[in-house]
């Protein structure tokens, strides 16, 4: 079992809809969590943080974090084509004294005009 | 902003070639990182460091090496370059010491191994 588990997707979402994104993580000791957004060809921009449970909103991002189930997702409301991207879910895990990012292989979404 | 800058775009070397990736950043943050990116494989992380003339190395060490002498750097070293490091290749950085924030990604370096 990966430690962060995405979809590969592509999810395809009509233009003006809401996109959502899914992450499961394994490791219950996480405690920081992360969503970033990465154009093909580009590097991974960060756009959502999260640290406790319930949602978090950002314009028309929307992160949701539930620790019990181990779940954070990412909505995206009024889903334009630009949002068209790779996003990857991150998540920081404590252990031993030491701290890691762990990444998720990424969710591909095309909103489709 | 936070501002990570990589050398080079793009890259072009022959195998057994030394190379060179350099990064710096200009937040004066204690954790830098390097990582390679491959398709369908993900972020796969290389070396970090968490603070000056530290290194500790990440999940895919072998054929590279990495140099912190000043904060804001950090390289990274490709001892004789493979066709198998063809890859992106992707630096961040990011505050908070030993209690890990949030990274920052610089533009990455495409590299391709002759």
């Amino acid at each position: 079992q990966k430690e962060v588990e995405q979809n590969s997707g592509p999810l395809s979402v009509p233009e003006g809809a809401i996109a959502s994104l899914n992450c499961t993580y394994s490791d219950r000791v996480s405690q920081s969590f992360f969503w970033y957004r990465q154009y093909s060809g580009k590097s991974p921009e960060l756009i959502m943080s999260i640290y406790s449970n319930g949602d978090k909103e950002d314009g028309r991002f929307t992160a949701q974090l539930n620790k019990a189930s181990q779940y954070v997702s990412l909505l995206i409301r009024d889903s334009q084509p630009s949002d068209s991207a790779t996003y990857l879910c991150a998540v920081i895990r404590r252990g031993g004294g030491t701290y890691k990012y762990i990444f998720g292989t990424g969710t591909r979404l095309k909103v489709l005009a | 902003d936070v501002k990570v800058t990589q050398s080079s775009r793009y890259l072009v070397k022959r195998t057994g070639e030394k190379v060179f990736l350099e990064c710096v950043q200009d937040m004066d943050h204690e954790n830098m990182f390097w990582y390679r990116q491959d398709p369908g494989l993900g972020l796969r992380l290389i070396y970090f460091s968490y603070d000056v003339k530290m290194k500790e190395k990440g999940d895919i060490p072998e054929g590279y090496s990495v140099s912190r002498e000043k904060k804001e750097r950090f390289s990274l070293i490709l001892e004789s370059a493979s066709t198998n490091q063809t890859s992106m290749y992707l630096c961040a950085s990011s505050s908070g010491g030993s209690t890990y924030n949030e990274q920052f990604f610089g533009p990455g370096t495409r590299l391709t191994v002759l």
